[in-house]
Protein backbone atom coordinates (compact mmCIF):
# COMPACT_ATOMS: atom_id res chain seq x y z
CA UNK A 1 0.00 0.00 0.00
CA UNK A 2 1.10 3.08 -0.86
CA UNK A 3 2.01 5.99 1.88
CA UNK A 4 0.74 9.33 3.07
CA UNK A 5 1.72 11.69 -0.13
CA UNK A 6 2.17 15.38 0.63
CA UNK A 7 2.51 17.80 -1.85
CA UNK A 8 4.62 20.01 -2.41
CA UNK A 9 7.63 19.21 -0.50
CA UNK A 10 8.89 22.58 -0.15
CA UNK A 11 7.61 26.03 -0.85
CA UNK A 12 9.11 29.44 -0.26
CA UNK A 13 6.58 32.51 0.17
CA UNK A 14 6.79 36.06 1.32
CA UNK A 15 4.54 37.85 4.32
CA UNK A 16 0.56 38.27 3.20
CA UNK A 17 0.95 35.81 0.44
CA UNK A 18 -0.99 32.68 1.03
CA UNK A 19 -0.73 29.09 0.29
CA UNK A 20 -1.98 25.78 -0.06
CA UNK A 21 -0.83 22.12 1.11
CA UNK A 22 -2.44 18.90 -0.13
CA UNK A 23 -2.33 15.42 1.33
CA UNK A 24 -3.42 12.12 0.08
CA UNK A 25 -4.14 9.30 2.97
CA UNK A 26 -3.13 6.34 2.82
CA UNK A 27 -6.02 3.92 0.87
CA UNK A 28 -8.59 3.53 2.86
CA UNK A 29 -8.02 6.24 5.56
CA UNK A 30 -10.62 8.59 6.03
CA UNK A 31 -9.09 10.19 8.86
CA UNK A 32 -6.56 13.10 8.08
CA UNK A 33 -4.77 15.34 10.85
CA UNK A 34 -2.54 17.95 10.35
CA UNK A 35 0.22 19.39 12.90
CA UNK A 36 2.88 22.20 12.57
CA UNK A 37 6.32 21.23 13.61
CA UNK A 38 8.49 23.74 14.66
CA UNK A 39 11.98 23.65 16.71
CA UNK A 40 10.68 25.96 19.44
CA UNK A 41 7.09 24.39 19.68
CA UNK A 42 7.51 20.94 18.74
CA UNK A 43 4.86 19.05 16.87
CA UNK A 44 1.17 21.13 17.61
CA UNK A 45 -2.07 19.93 16.16
CA UNK A 46 -3.69 22.04 13.92
CA UNK A 47 -6.60 20.34 12.97
CA UNK A 48 -8.64 16.95 12.03
CA UNK A 49 -10.66 15.84 9.20
CA UNK A 50 -12.97 12.89 8.98
CA UNK A 51 -15.83 11.99 5.87
CA UNK A 52 -15.27 15.89 5.40
CA UNK A 53 -16.37 17.24 8.52
CA UNK A 54 -13.58 19.20 10.82
CA UNK A 55 -13.69 16.68 13.85
CA UNK A 56 -10.92 18.52 16.13
CA UNK A 57 -9.81 21.74 15.79
CA UNK A 58 -6.31 22.86 17.55
CA UNK A 59 -5.22 26.41 19.02
CA UNK A 60 -4.34 28.66 15.92
CA UNK A 61 -5.83 31.31 14.65
CA UNK A 62 -8.41 31.59 11.74
CA UNK A 63 -6.07 32.20 8.94
CA UNK A 64 -5.26 28.43 8.97
CA UNK A 65 -8.50 26.71 7.69
CA UNK A 66 -8.62 23.09 6.01
CA UNK A 67 -10.78 20.48 4.18
CA UNK A 68 -11.56 17.22 2.86
CA UNK A 69 -12.85 15.73 -0.14
CA UNK A 70 -14.86 12.42 -0.58
CA UNK A 71 -12.25 10.48 -1.36
CA UNK A 72 -10.33 11.33 1.38
CA UNK A 73 -7.82 13.54 0.19
CA UNK A 74 -7.06 16.53 2.52
CA UNK A 75 -6.22 20.21 1.47
CA UNK A 76 -4.92 22.80 4.55
CA UNK A 77 -4.63 26.90 3.30
CA UNK A 78 -2.65 29.58 5.62
CA UNK A 79 -3.83 32.95 4.59
CA UNK A 80 -2.28 36.31 5.17
CA UNK A 81 1.28 34.55 5.88
CA UNK A 82 3.36 35.79 8.87
CA UNK A 83 6.97 34.87 9.57
CA UNK A 84 6.14 32.85 12.44
CA UNK A 85 4.56 30.26 9.76
CA UNK A 86 7.78 28.88 8.77
CA UNK A 87 7.27 25.65 9.89
CA UNK A 88 7.57 21.67 8.68
CA UNK A 89 3.80 21.00 7.91
CA UNK A 90 2.40 17.24 8.37
CA UNK A 91 -0.30 15.45 7.56
CA UNK A 92 -1.06 12.03 9.09
CA UNK A 93 -3.58 9.51 8.39
CA UNK A 94 -5.36 6.83 10.39
CA UNK A 95 -8.73 4.50 9.43
CA UNK A 96 -10.92 6.31 12.38
CA UNK A 97 -8.64 8.62 13.82
CA UNK A 98 -8.26 7.41 16.99
CA UNK A 99 -5.87 4.65 16.10
CA UNK A 100 -2.42 5.03 14.92
CA UNK A 101 -1.70 7.39 12.64
CA UNK A 102 0.80 7.24 9.92
CA UNK A 103 2.89 10.71 8.98
CA UNK A 104 3.29 12.01 5.62
CA UNK A 105 7.35 13.36 4.50
CA UNK A 106 6.12 17.10 5.02
CA UNK A 107 5.98 19.94 3.59
CA UNK A 108 8.55 22.41 4.35
CA UNK A 109 7.19 26.08 4.25
CA UNK A 110 9.55 29.08 4.38
CA UNK A 111 7.90 32.46 4.97
CA UNK A 112 10.56 35.67 4.09
CA UNK B 1 2.81 22.18 32.92
CA UNK B 2 2.56 20.82 29.55
CA UNK B 3 0.21 17.93 28.90
CA UNK B 4 3.04 15.75 27.97
CA UNK B 5 6.56 15.73 29.14
CA UNK B 6 9.96 14.25 28.08
CA UNK B 7 12.92 15.40 29.27
CA UNK B 8 14.76 16.88 26.05
CA UNK B 9 18.17 15.12 26.02
CA UNK B 10 20.34 13.92 24.45
CA UNK B 11 20.70 11.25 25.42
CA UNK B 12 23.35 9.12 24.96
CA UNK B 13 24.55 5.54 25.67
CA UNK B 14 27.02 3.39 24.06
CA UNK B 15 26.33 0.70 21.27
CA UNK B 16 24.46 -2.69 22.61
CA UNK B 17 23.32 -0.99 25.48
CA UNK B 18 19.63 -0.81 26.74
CA UNK B 19 18.30 3.00 26.18
CA UNK B 20 15.33 4.05 28.59
CA UNK B 21 12.71 7.20 27.47
CA UNK B 22 10.12 8.19 29.63
CA UNK B 23 7.31 10.28 28.70
CA UNK B 24 4.76 12.03 31.74
CA UNK B 25 1.26 12.87 30.76
CA UNK B 26 -1.16 15.48 32.76
CA UNK B 27 -4.84 14.49 31.62
CA UNK B 28 -5.75 11.05 33.42
CA UNK B 29 -8.64 10.90 30.35
CA UNK B 30 -5.37 10.01 27.87
CA UNK B 31 -5.91 6.18 26.49
CA UNK B 32 -3.82 5.74 23.86
CA UNK B 33 0.05 6.19 23.87
CA UNK B 34 2.46 6.16 20.99
CA UNK B 35 5.82 6.34 20.23
CA UNK B 36 7.31 7.55 17.07
CA UNK B 37 11.01 7.93 15.70
CA UNK B 38 11.64 10.99 13.82
CA UNK B 39 15.13 11.30 12.15
CA UNK B 40 16.97 14.65 11.30
CA UNK B 41 15.17 16.19 8.06
CA UNK B 42 12.31 13.29 8.30
CA UNK B 43 9.06 12.78 9.36
CA UNK B 44 7.66 10.74 12.45
CA UNK B 45 7.49 7.75 11.97
CA UNK B 46 5.64 4.95 14.21
CA UNK B 47 7.16 2.46 16.27
CA UNK B 48 4.75 1.22 18.81
CA UNK B 49 1.28 1.83 20.45
CA UNK B 50 0.09 0.78 23.90
CA UNK B 51 -3.37 0.87 25.24
CA UNK B 52 -3.61 -1.16 28.34
CA UNK B 53 -0.91 -0.88 31.68
CA UNK B 54 1.73 -3.30 31.39
CA UNK B 55 4.52 -3.66 28.76
CA UNK B 56 4.34 -4.32 24.94
CA UNK B 57 7.14 -6.30 23.58
CA UNK B 58 7.88 -6.03 19.52
CA UNK B 59 11.31 -7.04 18.53
CA UNK B 60 14.01 -4.80 20.62
CA UNK B 61 11.34 -2.59 21.43
CA UNK B 62 9.53 -2.53 24.83
CA UNK B 63 6.75 0.12 25.89
CA UNK B 64 5.52 0.24 29.37
CA UNK B 65 2.34 2.08 30.24
CA UNK B 66 1.67 2.96 34.12
CA UNK B 67 -2.05 4.43 33.93
CA UNK B 68 -1.98 5.04 37.49
CA UNK B 69 1.43 6.79 38.03
CA UNK B 70 0.70 8.60 34.24
CA UNK B 71 3.82 7.84 32.93
CA UNK B 72 5.00 5.65 29.48
CA UNK B 73 8.28 4.36 28.92
CA UNK B 74 10.29 3.04 25.87
CA UNK B 75 13.25 0.84 25.84
CA UNK B 76 15.47 0.33 23.33
CA UNK B 77 17.30 -3.41 23.79
CA UNK B 78 20.52 -3.64 21.75
CA UNK B 79 20.89 0.12 21.18
CA UNK B 80 22.94 0.51 17.61
CA UNK B 81 23.74 3.94 15.77
CA UNK B 82 20.87 3.26 13.50
CA UNK B 83 18.42 4.37 16.90
CA UNK B 84 20.49 7.81 16.95
CA UNK B 85 17.04 9.53 16.33
CA UNK B 86 14.60 12.03 18.23
CA UNK B 87 11.98 9.51 20.01
CA UNK B 88 8.63 11.42 20.13
CA UNK B 89 5.63 10.32 23.06
CA UNK B 90 1.98 10.74 21.51
CA UNK B 91 -0.87 11.05 23.70
CA UNK B 92 -4.78 10.25 22.44
CA UNK B 93 -7.57 11.52 24.98
CA UNK B 94 -10.60 9.65 24.73
CA UNK B 95 -13.46 11.54 22.40
CA UNK B 96 -11.07 13.37 20.31
CA UNK B 97 -10.41 11.33 17.42
CA UNK B 98 -7.58 12.13 15.47
CA UNK B 99 -5.87 14.73 17.57
CA UNK B 100 -2.28 13.70 19.26
CA UNK B 101 -0.50 15.73 22.07
CA UNK B 102 3.03 15.37 21.48
CA UNK B 103 5.86 15.89 23.87
CA UNK B 104 8.85 17.63 22.80
CA UNK B 105 10.99 14.50 22.10
CA UNK B 106 14.01 13.04 23.53
CA UNK B 107 17.16 13.29 21.35
CA UNK B 108 18.76 9.54 21.21
CA UNK B 109 22.81 9.12 20.34
CA UNK B 110 24.18 5.74 20.01
CA UNK B 111 27.55 5.92 20.11
CA UNK B 112 29.71 2.89 18.20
Amino acid sequence: KAGVTQTPRYLIKTRGQQVTLSCSPISGHRSVSWYQQTPGQGLQFLFEYFSETQRNKGNFPGRFSGRQFSNSRSEMNVSTLELGDSALYLCASSLTGEGTQYFGPGTRLTVL
Amino acid sequence: QKEVEQNSGPLSVPEGAIASLNCTYSDRGSQSFFWYRQYSGKSPELIMFIYSNGDKEDGRFTAQLNKASQYVSLLIRDSQPSDSATYLCAVNRDNQGGKLIFGQGTELSVKP
